[in-house]
């Protein structure tokens, strides 16, 4: 059974373009995240949402957008992508509202090459 | 500001050796510390954690050290098997934060 999901796998776009990247867990976690890794495999948070409210949005630009239509999905929506987008994107999620430093179970990532 | 490294980007050993992973970590306020295992192509997966209140955990084949003094992190995995390599990270937290993530040790294992 598939804890964590993420579509699609793989995409490659081409610069200025928008795509979303979408999450599903059916773990029945209050929060999830998105993570964003580097070609030298550094990961790094970006948004954290906990029963569909945000409550951590590091240092993105405004172009990346969470959506989270319910505590089971958080979509990412990228605009206008640039090159420096290029890497592969995690999604997870952990059990508890009050506790960040709950274990988190992540998905398979998103492979996006911006060209 | 926080930051979390490993001493070695590769590690190399024979299979039925004994591994051991080495994080240093900057932020003396951290208090949880958690040891992800990523494999080719997949997203990362808990390992072992272990709190401020101790200095040593044991799992399955891996034991995790902690040295507040000197604010370091070791993985060791016993018997290290092909299935074993992969990326491995260490990220540290402090209170309820979201845990700081380390760059990665590339763990290989020759048959």
């Amino acid at each position: 059974d598939t804890a964590v999901s993420q579509t699609p796998k793989y995409l490659v776009t081409q610069m200025g373009n928008d795509k979303s990247i979408k999450c599903e867990q059916n773990l029945g976690h209050d929060t999830m995240y998105w993570y964003k890794q580097d070609s030298k495999k550094f990961l790094k948070i970006m948004f954290s949402y906990n029963n569909k409210e945000l409550i951590i949005n590091e240092t993105v630009p405004n172009r990346f957008s969470p959506k989270s239509p319910d505590k089971a999905h958080l979509n990412l929506h990228i605009n206008s992508l640039e090159l420096g987008d290029s890497a592969v994107y995690f999604c997870a999620s952990s059990p508890t509202s009050y506790s960040l430093t709950d274990t988190q179970y992540f998905g398979p990532g998103t492979r996006l090459t911006v060209l | 500001g926080e930051s979390v490294g490993l001493h070695l980007p590769t590690l190399s050993v024979q299979e039925g050796d004994n591994s051991i992973i080495n994080c240093a970590y900057s932020n003396s306020a951290s208090d949880y510390f958690i040891w992800y295992k990523q494999e080719s192509g997949k997203g990362p997966q808990f390992i072992i954690d272990i709190r401020s209140n101790m200095d040593k955990r044991q799992g399955q084949r891996v034991t995790v050290l902690l040295n507040k003094t000197v604010k370091h992190l070791s993985l060791q995995i016993a018997a290290t098997q092909p299935g074993d390599s992969a990326v491995y990270f260490c990220a540290t937290a402090q209170g309820s934060y979201i845990p700081t993530f380390g760059r990665g040790t590339s763990l290989i294992v020759h048959p």
